[in-house]
């Protein structure tokens, strides 16, 4: 089956520096990479996603990358603010054949921390 | 819109008690459903999935069962809990093709002590 592995497991930045976190695949058939941001207490939210058809995509202050030779994806988040502190999960799954066929695997997370 | 409920929020049990925690869905039509667990704030484990009135599949074995006794709601249900079934509970949804993204409820803290 699919694996995800997230790096880092904790980040610490200060208000208004940019922050990256980094996941990487197993499983070459998977096309649909979410991210999710769950705060204390609550359910993860979907922040932003990207299929395997393109390289990168921004909303805002947000933005993924995708490199499918190398199986990694990327979150960018820049001139990050205090209410940008949470737990970052990234996932990915294959949406048409694969052993993850239909499964969303999870990376461990990343707890991260904006000072202001 | 769609919106997803969870109750109850938080549940204190006791080892040996039953257990019944409930997700229902608005908003949309023959979502797939999802259970999944997460300890210590952090890892999401898939533990069950529907796409469909009683049709549930298991990932993992485990003292919990689940059902979908109509469309739009998905229990999750013990008949008697376990110290380590202490948790953070998640329902999710999502549309039925292939290509859907999962929408997450609030989720229900449970304690078994």
């Amino acid at each position: 089956g699919e694996n995800v592995e997230q790096h880092p497991s904790t980040l610490s930045v200060q208000e208004g520096d940019s922050a990256v976190i980094k996941c990487t695949y197993s499983d070459s058939a998977s096309n649909y990479f979410p991210w999710y941001k769950q705060e204390l207490g609550k359910g993860p939210q979907l922040i932003i996603d990207i299929r395997s058809n393109v390289g990168e995509k921004k909303d805002q202050r947000i933005a993924v990358t995708l490199n499918k030779t190398a199986k990694h994806f990327s979150l960018h988040i820049t001139e990050t603010q205090p209410e940008d502190s949470a737990v970052y999960f990234c996932a990915a799954k294959a949406t048409a054949g694969g052993t993850s066929y239909g499964k969303l695997t999870f990376g461990q997370g990343t707890i991260l921390t904006v000072h202001p | 819109s769609q919106t997803i409920h969870q109750w109850p929020a938080t549940l204190v049990q006791p080892v040996g008690s039953p257990l019944s925690l409930e997700c229902t869905v608005e908003g949309t039509s023959n979502p797939n459903l999802y259970w999944y667990r997460q300890a210590a704030g952090r890892g999401l484990q898939l533990l069950f999935y529907s796409v469909g009135i009683g049709q549930i599949s298991s990932e993992v074995p485990q003292n919990l069962s689940a059902s979908r006794p109509q469309d739009r709601q998905f229990i999750l249900s013990s008949k008697k809990l376990l110290l380590s079934d202490s948790g953070f509970y998640l329902c999710a949804w999502s549309t039925g093709t292939p290509q859907e993204t999962q929408y997450f409820g609030p989720g229900t803290r449970l304690l078994v002590l």
